[in-house]
C-alpha cells in the first residue's frame, strides 16, 4: 500500500532564509499531491495542490515540485518569518477517489 | 462562516462508555471525513461520507460507526471506549469527491479524547 515519508525531524532556521521541506512516497505515482499546515491544537489547512503534471506550482512565498521520476516533492518556503512555524503535512489520494492519506509530518521552527 | 464545527473540544471516558462526536459544516460540501491524529503516525481515515446516505469504512474503522444524518452533519460513535481509541479526532469535509476539481480538505478544530 502506498506509504508517505516525512523528515520527522524537527527544521530549524533562520529567519529570512528558504525552507525545504520533502515528502517522498513509495508506490505508485498519485493524480496530485497536496501540503496542509497545521498549528498546535488546530486542525490542518489547506495550502497547495499539485498535479502530476505539474512540475511546480507556486503561491506568494510557497513554491511545491512534482518529481515522479523520484516518487518526491518538495515544499520551500522562501524569505521564512517565524509566523511560517508550524508543522506541515504532505497528503495524497490513495485506494480510489479522494481518499487522502497524510504524512506524519514536519514541524519547521523559523528564528529570529 | 463557521466552517467545520466539531463538539465536544475534550472529553474523558472510562474504557466501556460510549459517546458520539458530532460534527457539521456550513459550506455545502458533498463529502465529509472522520480522522484520528496520533504523535509520529499522521492522520487516518476512519469512515468517510462521499455523498449524503453513503458511507464507506477508511483505514482503521474497527470499533467506530458514523452516521450521516444530513449533508451538513456526520457524527463518529464510540460504542465500547478503550484506551486505544485515546487520540485527537477530526472532522473534514470537500465540496467533491472521486478526483473533481476541488479535493482539498477543510478540518474542523479538533476533539481531544482520552480513554482510561
Amino acid at each position: 500500500s502506498q506509504k508517505i515519508e516525512q523528515n520527522s525531524e524537527a527544521l530549524n532556521i533562520q529567519e529570512g532564509k528558504t525552507a525545504t521541506l520533502t515528502c517522498n512516497y513509495t508506490n505508485y505515482s498519485p493524480a496530485y499531491l497536496q501540503w496542509y499546515r497545521q498549528d498546535p491544537g488546530r486542525g490542518p489547512v489547506f495550502l497547495l495542490l499539485i498535479r502530476e503534471n505539474e512540475k511546480e506550482k507556486r503561491k506568494e512565498r510557497l513554491k511545491v515540485t512534482f518529481d515522479t521520476t523520484l516518487k518526491q516533492s518538495l515544499f520551500h518556503i522562501t524569505a521564512s518569518q517565524p509566523a511560517d512555524s508550524a508543522t506541515y503535512l504532505c497528503a495524497l489520494p490513495s485506494g480510489g477517489y479522494n481518499k487522502l492519506i497524510f504524512g506524519a509530518g514536519t514541524r519547521l521552527a523559523v528564528h529570529p | 462562516n463557521a466552517g467545520v464545527t466539531q463538539t465536544p473540544k475534550f472529553q474523558v471516558l472510562k474504557t466501556g462508555q460510549s459517546m458520539t462526536l458530532q460534527c457539521a459544516q456550513d459550506m455545502n460540501h458533498n463529502s465529509m471525513y472522520w480522522y484520528r491524529q496520533d504523535p509520529g503516525m499522521g492522520l487516518r481515515l476512519i469512515y468517510y461520507s462521499a455523498s449524503e446516505g453513503t458511507t464507506d469504512k477508511g483505514e482503521v474503522p474497527n470499533g467506530y460507526n458514523v452516521s450521516r444524518l444530513n449533508k451538513r452533519e456526520f457524527s463518529l460513535r464510540l460504542e465500547s471506549a478503550a484506551p486505544s481509541q485515546t487520540s485527537v479526532y477530526f472532522c473534514a469535509s470537500s465540496e467533491a469527491f472521486g478526483g473533481g476539481a476541488n479535493e482539498k480538505l477543510f478540518f474542523g478544530s479538533g476533539t481531544q479524547l482520552s480513554v482510561l
